[in-house]
């Protein structure tokens, strides 16, 4: 995971609470992702940016807002978390698309009670 | 759209045994399939891909993953497991164009080796 750095590891947040996770790469990868992990689910994308100030939507975007206005963060905020969104968070970094694979961090583990 | 299914939650292996972990995908076009590990609290980590070329693809810590086109599936294996082995693993795959470019995963298989 060397490079690409989510911070904090953990959180414990209430419902209705705005928190944002970060996410920080060293490579310049032009391509930021941001997947949600749940039993039974896999990953599913929540969004992802092609470059700074480039953002989009993936699978699962509803209540989560991103921001990229340097190529190598990319924070994730929840504006009134929710229990449903308990759940690890892991952030991954690309050179691209298509035949590149991704890198990821170690993940952050949220919990809203 | 794209999806991948693993349709085994757990396997479980004797140590020094071969193991597979089966992956079917559904992709417009020719595929990109990658194969992740995952081990406890952390993060995923690559495999090995399948971009073209050879179906048989060799990775890291000695797994190897056959692409079959006719079958759509790419199936994970080792010839000899290790109890180090014992992780979760997720395939994933991507198309060419567009929004299909994105990897998609497969829900995971938890391997465990046992001693």
């Amino acid at each position: 995971d060397a490079g690409i750095t989510q911070s904090p590891r953990y959180k414990i947040t209430e419902t209705g609470r705005q928190v944002t996770l970060m996410c920080h790469q060293t490579w310049s990868h032009s391509y930021m992702f941001w997947y949600r992990q749940d039993l039974g689910h896999g990953l599913r994308l929540i969004y992802y940016s092609a470059a700074a100030d480039i953002t989009d939507k993936g699978e699962v975007p509803d209540g989560y807002v991103v921001s990229r206005s340097k190529t190598e963060n990319f924070p994730l905020t929840l504006e009134s978390a929710t229990r449903s969104q308990t759940s690890v968070y892991f952030c991954a970094s690309s050179e691209g698309t298509g035949s590149f694979g991704y890198t990821f961090g170690s993940g952050t583990r949220l919990t809203v009670v | 759209a794209q999806s991948v299914a693993q349709p085994e939650d757990q396997v479980n292996v004797a140590e020094g045994n071969p193991l597979t972990v089966k992956c079917t995908y559904s992709v417009s076009g020719n595929p990109y399939l990658f194969w992740y590990v995952q081990y406890p609290n952390r993060g995923l980590q690559f495999l090995l891909k399948y971009i073209t070329g050879d179906n048989l693809v060799k990775g890291s810590y000695g797994f190897e993953a056959e692409f079959n086109k006719s079958q759509t599936s790419f199936h994970l294996k080792k010839p000899s497991a290790l109890v180090s082995d014992s992780a979760l693993y997720f395939c994933a795959v991507s198309g060419v164009s567009g929004s299909a470019r994105q990897l998609t995963f497969g829900s995971g298989t938890q391997l465990t080796v046992l001693p």
